[in-house]
């Protein structure tokens, strides 16, 4: 079983929709959590960075964490065509290794 | 502007030839990682170095070797490449390393090993 669970689509929606990202994870040690958009041909780059269970807001994205069902989300509300990507969300124990441990990520497309 | 470089960003090779594939950061990171990227698994770590002349190895190191001579090179040398190698490669640098730095990544080396 892979640590980080995450449905990799592909999902398809409509401009203007509201989309959720979800990722499962099975180690309770996580402590930070984040999640990465990738545009195709490009390297990660960080979108949203959570370190307690809650919720972050940021503009039009919504990072959740639930630390107790091991379950984080991001959502998109007014989703543009500029966010079609793949989302990858990622999650790191607390120290100095800094490695991160990524879902397999999910294909988003929104079409105009 | 402040960014992680790799090169090549495309390669085709045979089995067996060694190559190099270089990152640099300019931001005075003291951290630097690789991951490879390949389909249904996602990212995952081959090695990291923690300042110059410190590494150490990630969970998929086998049939890969990293140097960190100078603190913005981070080059991830295949001596002796294999088609299962054949991947998406990706430079990741942050500030110190802890779980609160933001890691920047590179825009990726596409390798296939024939």
């Amino acid at each position: 079983q892979k640590e980080v669970e995450q449905d990799p689509g592909p999902l398809s929606v409509p401009e203007g929709a509201i989309v959720s990202l979800n990722c499962t994870y099975s180690n309770s040690a996580f402590q930070y959590f984040m999640w990465y958009r990738q545009y195709s041909r490009k390297g990660p780059e960080l979108l949203m960075y959570t370190y307690s269970s809650g919720n972050k807001e940021d503009g039009r994205f919504t990072a959740q964490v639930d630390k107790s069902s091991k379950y984080i989300s991001l959502f998109i509300r007014d989703s543009q065509p500029s966010d079609s990507a793949t989302y990858l969300c990622a999650m790191i124990l607390s120290g100095n290794t800094g490695k991160l441990i990524f879902g397999q990520g999910t294909t988003l497309q929104v079409k105009p | 502007e402040a960014q992680v470089t790799q090169n090549p960003r495309y390669l085709i090779t045979v089995t067996g030839k060694k190559l190099t594939v270089t990152c640099s950061q300019n931001m005075n990171h003291e951290y630097m990682s690789w991951y490879r990227q390949d389909p249904g698994l996602g990212l995952r770590q081959i090695y990291y170095s923690m300042n110059v002349e410190v590494t150490d190895k990630g969970d998929v190191p086998e049939g890969y070797k990293v140097s960190r001579k100078e603190k913005r090179n981070f080059p991830l040398i295949l001596e002796s490449p294999s088609p299962n190698q054949t991947s998406l490669y990706f430079c990741a640098s942050s500030f110190s390393g802890q779980s609160t730095d933001t890691q920047y990544f590179g825009p990726g080396t596409r390798l296939t090993v024939l």
